[in-house]
């Protein structure tokens, strides 16, 4: 089956500590791209890659850090940084480009205390 | 600073009746437009995209697109209790990057 998966889906982690969220898809798609939701909120895009070694800021990078070794894979590592880093994280892939919808994986809730 | 608005609701319909979500944009760059479906603690799931003026239908749901006004709408029609989620409108904005609404929750009541 063709998907997105995140893993884990739900991590506890002690305020500190840095935290790295898996992403894996089997689309072939190019782009791919990390969210963070909050209660209440829409979605805030953290950063983004379209193509692999490559990869640019979003609306809320600061606190985080992504790598692009592989078409498949997006981690997101969550630094000490990041201020108020308890939420629900969303990856998403498309194909390359603008105007292509978004498919997202299944979320990683992240609990910091 | 590009936004796409959705009232927040929440949105009570009963069964059976249609249900009209809407959401209004402000980058008048915007192209394609698209409605997920947010269950409670799942993650969105996508239900239409929209790219040109006027309606577009897959089974009980419409997707309505007018550039002039800026808005885009989703009509559900024939609600059903499962249809209850938090559906996001979402756009693409002249800077390369995808626009979320906050969402609007609906209820739909058996």
């Amino acid at each position: 089956d063709g998907g997105i998966t995140q893993s884990p889906k739900y991590l506890f982690r002690k305020e500190g500590q840095n935290v790295t969220l898996s992403c894996e898809q089997n689309l072939n798609h190019d782009a791919m791209y990390w969210y963070r939701q909050d209660p209440g909120q829409g979605l805030r895009l953290i950063y983004y890659s379209q193509i692999v070694n490559d990869f640019q800021k979003g609306d809320i990078a600061e606190g985080y850090s992504v790598s692009r070794e592989k078409k498949e894979s997006f981690p997101l590592t969550v630094t000490s940084a990041q201020k108020n880093p308890t939420a629900f994280y969303l990856c998403a892939s498309s194909i390359r480009g603008q105007d292509y919808e978004q498919y997202f994986g299944p979320g990683t809730r992240l609990t910091v205390t | 600073q590009k936004e796409v608005e959705q009232n927040s609701g929440p949105l009570s319909v009963p069964e059976g009746a249609i249900a009209s979500l809407n959401c209004t944009y402000s980058d008048r760059g915007s192209q394609s437009f698209f409605w997920y479906r947010q269950y409670s603690g799942k993650s969105p799931e996508l239900i239409m995209s929209i790219y040109s003026n006027g309606d577009k239908e897959d089974g009980r749901f419409t997707a309505q697109l007018n550039k002039a006004s800026q808005y885009v709408s989703l009509l559900i029609r024939d609600s059903q209790p499962s249809d209850s989620a938090t559906y996001l409108c979402a756009g693409w904005g002249s800077q390369g990057n995808l626009i979320f609404g906050k969402g609007t929750k609906l209820s739909v009541k058996p």
